[in-house]
């Protein structure tokens, strides 16, 4: 069992397009952090967002944390092929699981130009 | 490059075979991580150290699988008696406490693991 659902699992667009990508969970996280992986690489880091509400901006790339903190979402606007890749939510774990990050399945986005 | 650093990047190996696997973190963070990640699948976490102590196991660390860090810098991870299902990629992730108390985890490029 997941404990981030991440949606949709798959994204297909044309370059110059927007897309949101969704981050869900039913357990609160201290942190939560996003991620892009290219096939055979490790996870690079985005973005970290710590406060319930906070909202990120990196460029094209607009981060927002829920109120509850429970869940996220990442807005890409005018999307280049460039952004193609693995997008992975994280969550912080708190008390005794402090130390580990719960991972999303991730949502694969392919732009075409 | 400052970044973590793992070997090797590919290892194939025959069921029932040992393997090693190092990591070396960005040389200022004092934690380290381990997570293993399979096809279509998020990394999920294995085991995390603080210095030289290993803080939390995940129960998908089976007695096969052991790691350390011995002098709280690079680490290992051995995997004994190899099985099929323990292909898949193996990554090592860094971090420090910075600045409102959140913890950072930085990747390195993993270790691809086939079990034939």
């Amino acid at each position: 069992t997941q404990l981030l659902e991440q949606s949709p699992q798959f994204l297909s667009i044309q370059e110059g397009e927007n897309l949101t990508v969704y981050c869900n969970s039913s357990s609160v996280f201290s942190s939560l952090q996003w991620y892009r992986q290219e096939p055979g690489e490790g996870p690079v880091l985005l973005v970290t967002v710590v406060t319930g509400g906070e909202v990120k901006k990196l460029k094209r790339l607009t981060f927002q944390f829920g109120d509850a903190r429970k869940d996220s979402s990442l807005h890409i606007t005018a999307a280049q092929p460039g952004d193609t890749g693995l997008y992975l939510c994280a969550g912080a774990g708190r008390g005794s699981t402090l130390g580990r990050l719960y991972f999303g399945r991730g949502t694969q986005l392919t732009v075409w130009p | 490059d400052t970044g973590v650093s793992q070997d090797p990047r590919h290892k194939i190996t025959k069921r029932g075979q040992n393997v090693t696997f190092r990591c070396d973190p960005i040389s200022e963070h004092n934690r380290l991580y381990w997570y293993r990640q399979t096809l279509g699948q998020g990394p999920e976490f294995l085991t995390y150290f603080q210095n030289e102590a290993q803080l939390e196991k995940s129960r998908l660390l089976s007695d096969r699988f052991s790691a350390e860090r011995p002098k709280g810098s690079f680490s290992t991870l051995e995997i004994q008696r190899t099985e099929q299902g323990d292909s898949a990629m193996y990554l090592c992730a860094s971090s420090t406490r910075v600045a409102g108390g959140r913890d950072e985890q930085f990747f390195g490029p993993g270790t691809r693991l086939t079990v034939l």
